[in-house]
């Protein structure tokens, strides 16, 4: 069956620390990756996604992810934490021809001052 | 407006009452989702429309009733319901194509008495 594993339940980081959330996932081809963010009280957003090509992909608020075929894997990373991203970050992948996605459980991120 | 919207933001209901949910969507897309997010629990995905139609029903309870009058909107119809169908209820759009990324609302939160 198609999956979506985010290993880490929470993460704890210190602001200005780099950070890095893991993501696996089991499809049978390589699907379509997602990253959203949850900011309480809020709905999931955007921060990126992979389709193919180059296996890092840039997003938005200075996150990035990094595609690994060998490891089925999309990890989220981050060169320097802020406090304003403390959050609930979702992975999420769709296989080819579908438009409906499965989700991971969700990290929540907290940051330390 | 712009985006996705989602009335009422709160709701508290009893078990007896019957209230419906909106969601909204002005960004043109063909499907619409209903999502159930609970404490500790991973993102629930309860419905699908794709053009009006309904293409995905994952074992929802019938106390939960969606209507799909349009592409742009979505009801979620309530009656009878349990302590346990409180949650955050999200609603979320996308083009209904491949690939596609979902933009959510943000979100109902519903407290059932």
């Amino acid at each position: 069956a198609q999956s979506v594993t985010q290993p880490d339940i929470h993460i704890t980081v210190s602001e200005g620390a780099s950070l890095e959330l893991r993501c696996n996932y089991s499809y049978g081809a390589t699907p379509y990756l997602f990253w959203y963010v949850q900011s309480p009280g809020q709905g999931l957003q955007l921060l990126l996604k992979y389709f193919s090509g180059d296996t890092l992909v840039q997003g938005i608020k200075g996150f990035e992810a990094e595609f690994k075929r060998s490891q089925s894997s999309f990890n989220l990373r981050k060169p320097s934490v802020h406090w304003s991203d403390a959050a609930e970050y979702f992975c999420a992948a769709q296989s080819g021809g579908s438009y409906i996605p499965t989700f991971g459980r969700g990290t929540s991120l907290i940051v330390h001052p | 407006e712009t985006g996705v919207t989602q009335t009422p933001r709160h709701l508290v209901m009893g078990m007896t009452n019957k209230k419906s949910l909106k969601c909204e969507q002005h960004l043109g897309h063909n499907a619409m989702y209903w999502y159930k997010q609970s404490a500790k629990k991973p993102l629930e995905l309860m419905f699908v429309y794709n053009f009006k139609e309904q293409t995905e029903n994952n074992s929802v309870p019938s106390r939960f009733s969606p209507e799909c009058p349009n592409s742009s909107h979505l009801f979620l119809h309530l009656h009878t319901l349990q302590p346990e169908d409180s949650a955050l209820y999200l609603c979320a759009s996308s083009q209904g194509t491949s690939g596609d990324e979902q933009y959510f609302g943000p979100g109902t939160r519903l407290t059932v008495t």
